[in-house]
C-alpha cells in the first residue's frame, strides 16, 4: 500500500535558525513526489515536484531534495511568514494521478 | 488567473441533515479533484473527474456520499444524511491535465 510518513509532527524555530523536515514515502512506483504550503483556513499551495532522485529544487529559504525512499525540505534561515503546515504528497506510476498525502509538519517560527 | 472557487466557506449541521459544497473550477481545467481533510491529517482523495467523467471513485462512502460534474466544469458533493465523522475541511482542486494541481479554500464542514 502506498505510504507517506512526515516527521517531526511539529517543529518550532527560531527566526534564523535552519532546520529540515522529513518525508519518507513507499510507493510502487514513483511518478512524482509533492510539496505543499498550508496556511490556516486556505488549501494547499503548491511549492515543488520532484521527479527522481538526486533531484533538487529551490525557491527563496526553501530547498526540498529527494533520495529512493524520502524527501527532505531544507528551510535556511526561516522568518515568522514561513509558519505553516507543510505537506508531502506521492504520486505513483500506476495510480489516478491522486495524490497521497502525509500528515503534514506544522512549523512555527518565533521572532 | 482566476483559482478554484469553493462554496460555502462554512457550514454547521445536525447529524442525518444533508448538505451539499459546490466547486468551480479554474477555465479550462480538464481534471477536477474533491479530497477530505480531518483536522490533523493531510488530505484524502474522495472523487476524481477527468471532464464530466468519473477516474476514480474508490474511496467515496457512496452510501452517503455523492458528486456530480456537469458539463464538465462546476461540480457538487452531497453528504446524506452526515454523520459525526464527515466533519472536516472539503477541499475542491483542479488541474489541466493530471498535475500541476490548484487547490481552493475549501468548506469546512462541522456535524453536530
Amino acid at each position: 500500500e502506498d505510504q507517506v510518513t512526515q516527521s517531526p509532527e511539529a517543529l518550532r524555530l527560531q527566526e534564523g535558525e535552519s532546520s529540515s523536515l522529513n518525508c519518507s514515502y513507499t510507493v510502487s512506483g514513483l511518478r512524482g513526489l509533492f510539496w505543499y504550503r498550508q496556511d490556516p483556513g486556505k488549501g494547499p499551495e503548491f511549492l515543488f515536484t520532484l521527479y527522481s532522485a538526486g533531484e533538487e529544487k529551490e525557491k527563496e529559504r526553501l530547498k526540498a531534495t529527494l533520495t529512493k525512499k524520502e524527501s527532505f525540505l531544507h528551510i535556511t534561515a526561516p522568518k515568522p511568514e514561513d509558519s505553516a503546515t507543510y505537506l508531502c504528497a506521492v504520486q505513483a506510476e500506476d495510480s489516478s494521478y491522486k495524490l497521497i498525502f502525509g500528515s503534514g509538519t506544522r512549523l512555527l517560527v518565533r521572532p | 488567473e482566476a483559482g478554484v472557487a469553493q462554496s460555502p466557506r462554512y457550514k454547521i449541521i445536525e447529524k442525518r441533515q444533508s448538505v451539499a459544497f459546490w466547486c468551480n473550477p479554474i477555465s479550462g481545467h480538464a481534471t477536477l479533484y474533491w479530497y477530505q481533510q480531518i483536522l490533523g491529517q493531510g488530505p484524502k482523495l474522495l472523487i476524481q473527474f477527468q471532464n464530466n467523467g468519473v477516474v476514480d471513485d474508490s474511496q467515496l462512502p457512496k452510501d452517503r456520499f455523492s458528486a456530480e460534474r456537469l458539463k464538465g466544469v462546476d461540480s457538487t458533493l452531497k453528504i446524506q444524511p452526515a454523520k459525526l465523522e464527515d466533519s472536516a475541511v472539503y477541499l475542491c482542486a483542479s488541474s489541466p491535465a493530471n498535475y500541476g494541481y490548484t487547490f481552493g479554500s475549501g468548506t469546512r464542514l462541522t456535524v453536530v
